[in-house]
């Protein structure tokens, strides 16, 4: 069975510190792993996934996220936070492309 | 919003009513899906469709029944809405050699 658990369902920092969003899952065969990002009163878009390969996966807006299958865990990070970074992110984990299964979301607020 | 559409956008209704919602692709991929997305609970799969004529049960199939007539539309019923199914509903597609889901706007749905 695969799960999702997303650590913090709210997340608050500054503009300009460090973005650190926690993700762990379980799954019974190698997932696939993806971070999606959800504004006010929109639809999901994709930010980046882990599918095979390099372990550390870089995405759109300068987050990234690393792979680590010792702690079964796909954090998501950001250098420097941005205004425009304030929305809620969800984890989503696959076995085989058929069926995706997300967290309860993290809600990212940047003060300024 | 990838090519996805979905029917309509917002909806209220009246305990016992029923209706469909609508999703239609314009890019002729295999897979398609329904989420219900509520607060604190992230995104929980209703039914997909791997392919036409297809159709499988997610994690919270109960009180909902779909159809894929044809490639291009999957639509999501709700035979008798009940209160505990307001909610926001998102149609996804996968394209049929990918592996990453891209999503609708969502419908907005509230049941009184």
């Amino acid at each position: 069975a695969q799960s999702v658990t997303q650590l913090g369902s709210h997340v608050s920092v500054s503009e300009g510190a460090l973005v650190l969003l926690r993700c762990n899952y379980s799954s019974s065969v190698p997932p696939y792993l993806f971070w999606y990002v959800q504004y006010p009163n929109q639809g999901l878009q994709l930010l980046l996934k882990y599918t095979t390969g390099a372990t550390l996966v870089k995405g759109i807006n300068g987050f990234e996220a690393e792979f680590k299958k010792s702690e079964t865990s796909f954090h998501l990070t950001k250098p420097s936070a941005h205004m425009s970074d304030a929305a809620e992110y969800f984890c989503a984990v696959s076995e085989d492309f058929n069926k995706f299964y997300f967290g309860s979301g993290t809600k990212l607020n940047v003060k300024p | 919003n990838a090519g996805v559409t979905q029917t309509p956008k917002f909806q209220v209704l009246k305990t016992g009513q029923s209706m469909t919602l609508q999703c239609a692709q314009d890019m002729n991929h295999n897979s398609m899906y329904w989420y219900r997305q509520d607060p604190g609970m992230g995104l929980r799969l209703i039914y997909y469709s791997a392919s036409e004529g297809t159709t499988d049960k997610g994690e919270v199939p109960n009180g909902y029944n779909v159809s894929r007539l044809n490639k291009r539309e999957f639509s999501l019923r709700l035979e008798s809405a009940a209160p505990s199914q307001t909610s926001v509903y998102f149609c996804a597609i996968r394209q049929s050699s990918g592996n990453t889901i891209y999503f609708g706007e969502g419908s907005w749905l509230t049941v009184v």
